[in-house]
């Protein structure tokens, strides 16, 4: 079966120290890995999508790599305002079944970076 | 800019109320989908559509229904609404990539509708 695992459930920085965050998965075939980021009471926004192993993304403070089995985000001297929870996601080739187009969420992350 | 818009932030509903959560995107996508969002739950896909006027069931279909009559707009219907319907709805869509082409199929969200039914 399909799934996906975040961890830490939360994490708590001080304003300028490094962290990464974790997204174990397991997926027949790996069509695309999604990592997001939620405020509080708001949808989620999308940050990453990542494809194939070796692949990395970065933006701003954020970058993203991926493994054949888990993503890592790390988040370069956080600031106050990268509080959120960050969401990992995984799509599945339709040829190892799943549904087409559906996206299987982790619980989340949450960050907070005090100051 | 992708936009997926919700019809409420806030919804205040009775026990036994049909409720209608309505979103509308305005990027073409085929595909859209409802999710609930809940405490230590994550995200449960509700219902799901590729197409004008088709549906399929999420993992937690119950007490739900669906419409989907303009491509760009997906409606939720709670047809008998329940205390333990309160919780965040959201709303995505996506464009289906071509498989060989190796990309996924980003979701984009709306904002959510915090829905209580008392």
């Amino acid at each position: 079966e399909d799934q996906v695992t975040q961890s830490p459930e939360a994490l708590r920085l001080q304003e300028g120290e490094s962290s990464s965050l974790n997204c174990s998965y397991t997926v027949s075939g790996l069509r695309g890995l999604f990592w997001y980021r939620q405020d509080p009471g708001k949808g989620p926004e999308f940050l990453f999508t990542l494809y194939s192993a070796g692949e990395e993304k970065e933006k701003e403070r954020l970058k993203a790599t991926l493994t054949k089995k888990e993503s890592f985000l790390h988040i370069t001297a956080p600031k106050p305002e990268d509080s959120a929870t960050y969401l990992c996601a995984v799509q599945a080739y339709l040829n190892y079944g799943g549904s087409q187009g559906n996206l299987i969420f982790g619980k989340g992350t949450k960050l907070s970076v005090k100051p | 800019d992708v936009k997926v818009t919700q019809s409420s932030r806030y919804l205040v509903k009775r026990t036994g109320e049909k409720v209608f959560l309505e979103c509308v995107q305005d990027m073409d996508h085929e595909n859209m989908f409802w999710y609930r969002q809940d405490p230590g739950l994550g995200l449960r896909l509700i219902y799901f559509s590729y197409d004008v006027k088709m549906k399929e069931k999420g993992d937690i279909p119950e007490g739900y229904s669906v419409s989907r009559e303009k491509k760009e707009r997906f409606s939720l219907i709670l047809e008998s609404a329940s205390t333990n319907q309160t919780s965040m709805y959201l709303c995505a869509s996506s464009s289906t990539q071509k498989q060989w082409t190796g990309a996924g199929d980003t979701q984009y969200f709306g904002p959510g509708t915090r829905l209580t039914v008392l």
